[in-house]
Order: structure tokens, then C-alpha cells, then sequence
């Protein structure tokens, strides 16, 4: 079965701090995605990247950048120069390929992140 | 605004009362997904509509607990007989389906107090 684990349960850092927000995650799936969402105060979950198996490239928007290692099955999340409108609690979530469970999302714990003017 | 919608954003019921949530998805999206998500965790997966037709149940999904996807369009989420246990978001989200997974775009969610 999927799991997805966020072993960081809350990171405090002033504004302007890097933060990386780490990621595992297990299955035996072959072709997967992996999906960073935001969970603002608001509530409301924001999807903010996805990335299948095969493409273990790293990525970059703007202050946001994602990296993904197969090999440790990581995909860790550093904001650059965070804001105060960063903090928000942040999930990782994997979907599998396979039978039924095509589409379905399996979310890791989340990480609450504050960021201190 | 064309966002997943949902309604009622809050519902306050007592244990035993049934329960009626709707979600409106995105209109081009065939899938439409429910989730819950309880205080400090991460949203668990209840169940999923392709069209009109419910392809997948988790088994979080007790027999209290039924969702229908009329015509393909909204669904909704029915709790019959409700328990304090049962107090939780309740998130939609949709998504396009097909060979390659898109990404699903949540709504706002109904949170539910059960007395």
C-alpha cells in the first residue's frame, strides 16, 4: 500500500529564510505521481505541483523549487527567501496508477510552516 | 468564479441526524473525488466518481455513508445517522481523467460538527 510521510510537523523560520520541507514516500507501483498542495489559513487546498515518476528532473518557480530522487523515493520542497504569506501547512501526496486506484491521492501528515516577520 | 464549489460551508447537527452535503465541480472535470481531513492530518480518501459512476470506496466509507453523482454533474454526500466521530472537513475535489493524472483542484469543504 501507498503511504507518504512528513516527518517535519511544524518549521518556525523568520521572513527571508530558506525552508525545505521534506517528503517520502512508499509503493510498489512503478508509474506514480507525486503532488505538493498548500493549505492556507483559508482552508482551502491549493495544488501547486505535480510530477510523475519518470520525469526525476528538479524544478523551479520562481521562489518555489522541488527535488526529486527516486533512488531515496524524496521529493523535498524548498522555499527561497520565504514570506510571511508562506506560512500555511504544506502536504505531499502520492497517486498510484494501478487498478482502482488511479486518481486517488494519498496525503503525508502536512507541515505547518510559520514564517515570522 | 468557475472553482470547485461546496454547500454548505458549515453544518451544525446533533448525533443521530442525517446529513446532505453537495459539490459542484469544476464543469469540464469527468472526475470528481471526496475526501475528509480531521484536525492535524493530512485529507483521507472516501471515495471517487467517474461520470456517473462510482468507481472506488474506501473503507472509511461505513454504510452510514453514501455519495451519488447524478447525470455525471454534482454529487453529493450523504451520513445517516450521525456520530461524533463524523466531525470532520468534508473536501471535493475534481479533476480531469484520463491516461495521465491531472491534477485534482479542491473546494473550500463543509465542516461538520456533530453534538
Amino acid at each position: 500500500a501507498q503511504k507518504v510521510t512528513q516527518a517535519q510537523t511544524e518549521i518556525s523560520v523568520v521572513e527571508k529564510e530558506d525552508v525545505t520541507l521534506d517528503c517520502v514516500y512508499e509503493t510498489r507501483d512503478t508509474t506514480y505521481y507525486l503532488f505538493w498542495y498548500k493549505q492556507p489559513p483559508s482552508g482551502e487546498l491549493v495544488f501547486l505541483i505535480r510530477r510523475n515518476s519518470f520525469d526525476e528532473q528538479n524544478e523551479i518557480s520562481g521562489r518555489y523549487s522541488w527535488n526529486f530522487q527516486k533512488s531515496t523515493s524524496s521529493f523535498n520542497f524548498t522555499i527561497t527567501a520565504s514570506q510571511v504569506v508562506d506560512s500555511a501547512v504544506y502536504f505531499c501526496a502520492l497517486s498510484e496508477l494501478s487498478g482502482t486506484s488511479y486518481g486517488k491521492l494519498t496525503f503525508g501528515q502536512g507541515t505547518i510552516l510559520t514564517v515570522h516577520p | 468564479d468557475t472553482g470547485v464549489s461546496q454547500n454548505p460551508r458549515h453544518k451544525i447537527t446533533k448525533r443521530g441526524q442525517n446529513v446532505t452535503f453537495r459539490c459542484d465541480p469544476i464543469s469540464e472535470h469527468n472526475r470528481l473525488y471526496w475526501y475528509r481531513q480531521t484536525l492535524g492530518q493530512g485529507p483521507e480518501f472516501l471515495t471517487y466518481f467517474q461520470n456517473e459512476a462510482q468507481l472506488e470506496k474506501s473503507r472509511l466509507l461505513s454504510d452510514r455513508f453514501s455519495a451519488e453523482r447524478p447525470k455525471g454533474s454534482f454529487s453529493t454526500l450523504e451520513i445517516q445517522r450521525t456520530e461524533q466521530g463524523d466531525s470532520a472537513m468534508y473536501l471535493c475535489a475534481s479533476s480531469f481523467g484520463g491516461p495521465v493524472q491531472e491534477p485534482q483542484y479542491f473546494g473550500p469543504g463543509t465542516r461538520l460538527t456533530v453534538l
